[in-house]
């Protein structure tokens, strides 16, 4: 069956120091997604992307983030200078459709910031 | 109401027992929902769907009941498993262009032997 995959698993960085996350998509999807969970909570919305451009986004995505599908399979989170709070799962989602289709997800970057 | 940090509601069911998963969602303008699984150190993997024009979905082990009156989604389990312990999320489009879903804070469901 097909996956979402994301890379790396867990990614360690400084504080200050920016981090792009990768995510593959599933092939024929053409809806992605970013979500965020930190340690506990629950999963929380960042930024849906469709078409080359940002469809809508959360409070969380501020000018911190971007996103990015710079070829035809990946799709990137950005984020700039980077905050203690920003240490989180990351997840990435794709879905076939934007009109009310399942939400296909990858197991997460873990990222830590010191 | 909503639990925050490790606090997660915690069902514990015997194997081979019904399980109810409940979860109360927060937009009335919401049409369309999802039940999630997540497994410790895995992303949220889909279970089943409904859409607000249906109250009740079946799928494979699986019922969704949603009653738009209330705001309140469930899913049951059937013969539950070990395999089934997981947290396990509801998650609402509350609509824009693109899919912009609201998940709940999560139930952790054990299953006993």
């Amino acid at each position: 069956e097909p996956e979402v995959t994301q890379t790396p698993s867990h990614q360690v960085t400084q504080m200050g120091q920016e981090v792009i996350l990768r995510c593959v998509p599933i092939s024929n999807h053409l809806y992605f997604y970013w979500y965020r969970q930190i340690l506990g909570q629950k999963v929380e919305f960042l930024v849906s992307f469709y078409n080359n451009e940002i469809s809508e986004k959360s409070e969380i995505f501020d000018d911190q983030f971007s996103v990015e599908r710079p070829d035809g399979s990946n799709f990137t989170l950005k984020i700039r200078s980077t905050k203690l709070e920003d240490s989180a799962m990351y997840f990435c989602a794709s879905s076939e459709t934007g009109d009310n289709q399942p939400q296909h997800f990858g197991d997460g970057t873990r990222l830590s910031i010191l | 109401g909503e639990s925050v940090g490790l606090h997660l509601p915690t069902l514990s069911v015997q194997e081979g027992d019904n399980s109810i998963i409940n979860c109360a969602y927060s937009n009335s303008a919401s049409d369309y929902f999802i039940w999630y699984k997540q497994e410790s150190g895995k992303g949220p993997q889909f279970i089943i769907d409904i859409r607000s024009n249906m109250d009740k979905r079946q799928g494979q082990r699986v019922t969704v009941l949603l009653n738009k009156t209330v705001k309140h989604l469930s899913l049951q389990i059937a013969a539950t498993q070990p395999g089934d312990s997981a947290v396990y999320f509801c998650a609402e489009n509350i609509g824009g262009y693109g899919q912009n879903f609201v998940f709940g804070p999560g139930t952790r469901l054990s299953v006993l032997p």
